[in-house]
């Protein structure tokens, strides 16, 4: 069963717009997300994350929104840039209370066009 | 401050045999987590560790595959006898292991790449 879903494969974005990517999650337990930004042949990179107990996280061009009772995050990178193609994965914490594994998404591929 | 390093990055080997990968984390980190990608997977939880003991296993970790912290601080994950199915990208991640937002965030080393032939 996959707990933490990315429906998106793919997703093409013009310069300068706002990139939007999904992630949804079926179990309640997870009480924090973050997101990875991965290159290829390189390791995820740490990007953004958010408590259960917020609805908003913002670090610079990128904001995450958590809306819980539809067990939805959404990033928002603001203004997209060519350097932001990657592989974007959405991952989740706190199954067993004590914060030990992360449970990842499928991954949405981010292209930012000219 | 240097990141999670791994060693070797790629590693071709034939089935049946063993191999071994290391993982260096964050110096002042005290949990070391494995996690295994396949192509067009996320990154799927192997086991972690906080200081030397190993706290949780999951069900994906075979008993060919055997993970060591002897020390605290470096990691080795072991395979026996390798299969085709063991090809994938091995990822070695470190936390604080503190309150906050350092006890959940996880940061990642560039991963070796097994191919099983």
């Amino acid at each position: 069963d996959q707990q933490v879903k990315q429906n998106s494969p793919s997703l093409s974005v013009q310069e300068g717009r706002i990139s939007i990517l999904n992630c949804d999650y079926t179990n309640s337990m997870f009480d924090y997300f973050l997101w990875y930004k991965k290159y290829p042949a390189e390791g995820p990179t740490f990007l953004i994350s958010i408590s259960s107990i917020k609805d908003k996280n913002e670090d610079g061009r990128f904001t995450v929104f958590l809306n819980k009772s539809a067990k939805h995050l959404s990033l928002h990178i603001v203004p997209s840039q060519p350097g932001d193609s990657a592989v974007y994965f959405c991952a989740a914490s706190g199954e067993t209370g004590t914060a030990s594994k992360l449970t990842f998404g499928t991954g949405t591929r981010l292209q930012v066009t000219l | 401050d240097t990141g999670v390093s791994q060693d070797p990055r790629h590693k071709i080997t034939k089935r049946g045999q063993n191999v071994t990968f290391r993982c260096d984390p964050i110096s002042e980190h005290n949990r070391l987590y494995w996690y295994r990608q396949t192509l067009g997977q996320g990154p799927e939880f192997l086991t972690y560790f906080q200081n030397e003991a190993q706290l949780e296993k999951s069900r994906l970790l075979s008993d060919r595959f055997s993970a060591e912290r002897p020390k605290g601080s470096f990691s080795t994950l072991e395979i026996q006898r390798t299969e085709q199915g063991d090809s994938a990208m091995y990822l070695c991640a470190s936390s604080l292991g503190s309150s906050g937002r350092a006890y959940y965030e996880q940061y990642f080393g560039p991963g070796t790449r097994l191919t099983v032939t």
